[in-house]
């Protein structure tokens, strides 16, 4: 079974630019989930998505964090325009289904805005 | 603010040696997963423990559970050099939504 795919892997802009991360979850997994990982911290849900309706957004900076998962499969987040304090790693993450169980964590894009 | 915190934060141990670290919540959990993170990949789920166990095993990771004292713990037996990584624990709580909620980890060097 394949893991969860991500892509980028790292990615250094300037502050004020523009950054897409790309996800594609494990096969028949209907719950994504993207998470930010500051240095030295734990993750951070940002956005939970159920299928291609999102569950759960609470935590996302939604002036500059925009995330979608139009045909719920493949998941985008972007984040337009960048920040300094953005810079960490933007982990995806896909489960079974809506109640919380094990998740399946991508490696990760290391976010470095400059 | 988070809902799990680990201690220690950073543990160094000889290979062979047993490594335990606890994880400390504020609220009243459904239940609580251990993650463990190698350098530079993603996470990897060790083991998930509900709010109505004490106790599960899983090879040579033991974990505990004490919801009087809103703690658990994760015991690493006979270690290797290669359970070298961060360790984060994780609840999900209906007070936070459902969503699961990660501590700020502990980091574990098993010295060869």
């Amino acid at each position: 079974e394949a893991g969860v795919a991500q892509s980028p892997r790292y990615k250094i802009i300037e502050k004020r630019q523009s950054v897409a991360f790309w996800c594609n979850p494990i096969s028949g997994h209907a719950t994504l989930y993207w998470y930010q990982q500051i240095l030295g911290q734990g993750p951070k849900l940002l956005i939970q998505f159920q299928n291609n309706g999102v569950v759960d957004d609470s935590q996302l900076p939604k002036d500059r964090f925009s995330a979608e998962r139009l045909k719920g499969v493949d998941s985008t987040l972007k984040i337009q325009p960048a920040k300094l304090e953005d810079s960490a790693v933007y982990l995806c993450a896909s489960s079974r289904g809506l109640a919380v169980n094990e998740q399946f964590f991508g490696p990760g894009t290391r976010l470095t805005v400059l | 603010s988070q809902q799990g915190e680990e201690d220690p934060q950073a543990l160094s141990i000889q290979e062979g040696e047993n490594a335990t670290m606890n994880c400390s919540y504020k609220t009243s959990i459904n239940n609580l997963q251990w993650y463990r993170q190698n350098s530079g990949r993603g996470l990897v789920h060790l083991i998930l423990i509900r709010s109505n166990e004490r106790e599960k095993h899983s090879g040579r990771l033991r974990v505990t559970l004490d919801t009087s004292k809103k703690s658990s713990s994760l015991l690493i037996t006979a270690s290797r050099a290669a359970d070298t990584a961060s360790y984060f624990c994780a609840t999900d709580a209906k007070a936070a939504g459902n969503k699961l909620t990660f501590g700020g980890g502990t980091r574990v060097l098993v010295k060869p």
